[in-house]
């Protein structure tokens, strides 16, 4: 399979601080990458779509302001959390989604993202 | 009713057996069929990708996509304690859209 590398994999952050985390895929150019968020037993939430060189595509209900999506490169998206309070405190995790047969979509390492 | 379904489980099968997981979409133009296996605190994992009716076989794994039912399956042949995880099926509409819907996974539990 691809190489996707999120970073970083964990991280504690004061309350009203900024979290930057990066997601790059290792092994081919993607132009889509997704952004999810995971609570503890509970399925994957996409949060957005990020395309390269354009705007990111947010889900219904996810702030845009607090959320900041970048996807610079062919190979590189970050999402920043804006203003972090405990209730962000979650698993991020990132995918690139790969052109071929289908699209198969590989996911990174993931972020547990604590905010004290 | 849910774009993508499946059984949350738990489901228990001895070390040794074939473990079924199921899967159903309700969208009939949906293209793409994948199988992640999510062990606990960690991502998913890509194990299988599927795009046309019958079976596509990879080593222990068998997908299998019936488009007139609107079913795909994942059979694990001679189940291992590493193979106990959550275990996502995802839909992909169509080729020009990447977006992925997810079920809520079956979590699998290999028995020794």
């Amino acid at each position: 399979g691809a190489v996707v590398s999120q970073h970083p994999s964990r991280v504690i952050c004061k309350s009203g601080t900024s979290v930057k985390i990066e997601c790059r895929s290792l092994d081919f150019q993607a132009t889509t990458m997704f952004w999810y968020r995971q609570f503890p037993k509970q399925s994957l939430m996409l949060m957005a779509t990020s395309n390269e060189g354009s705007k990111a595509t947010y889900e219904q209900g996810v702030e845009k302001d607090k959320f900041l999506i970048n996807h610079a490169s062919l190979t590189l998206s970050t999402l920043t959390v804006t203003s972090a309070h405990p209730e962000d405190s979650s698993f991020y995790i990132c995918s690139a989604a790969r052109q071929g047969r289908g699209t198969e979509a590989f996911f990174g390492q993931g972020t547990r993202l604590t905010v004290v | 009713q849910k774009e993508v379904e499946q059984n949350s489980g738990p489901l228990s099968v001895p070390e040794g057996a074939i473990a079924s997981l199921n899967c159903t979409y309700s969208d009939r133009v949906s293209q793409s069929f994948f199988w992640y296996r999510q062990y606990s605190g960690k991502s998913p994992e890509l194990i299988m990708s599927i795009y046309s009716n019958g079976d596509k076989e990879d080593g222990r794994f068998t997908a299998q996509l019936n488009k007139a039912s609107q079913y795909v399956s994942l059979l694990i042949r001679d189940s291992q304690p590493s193979d106990s995880a959550t275990y996502l099926c995802a839909v992909n509409k169509d080729f020009g859209n990447e977006k992925l819907t997810f079920g809520t996974g079956t979590r699998l539990t290999i028995i020794p």
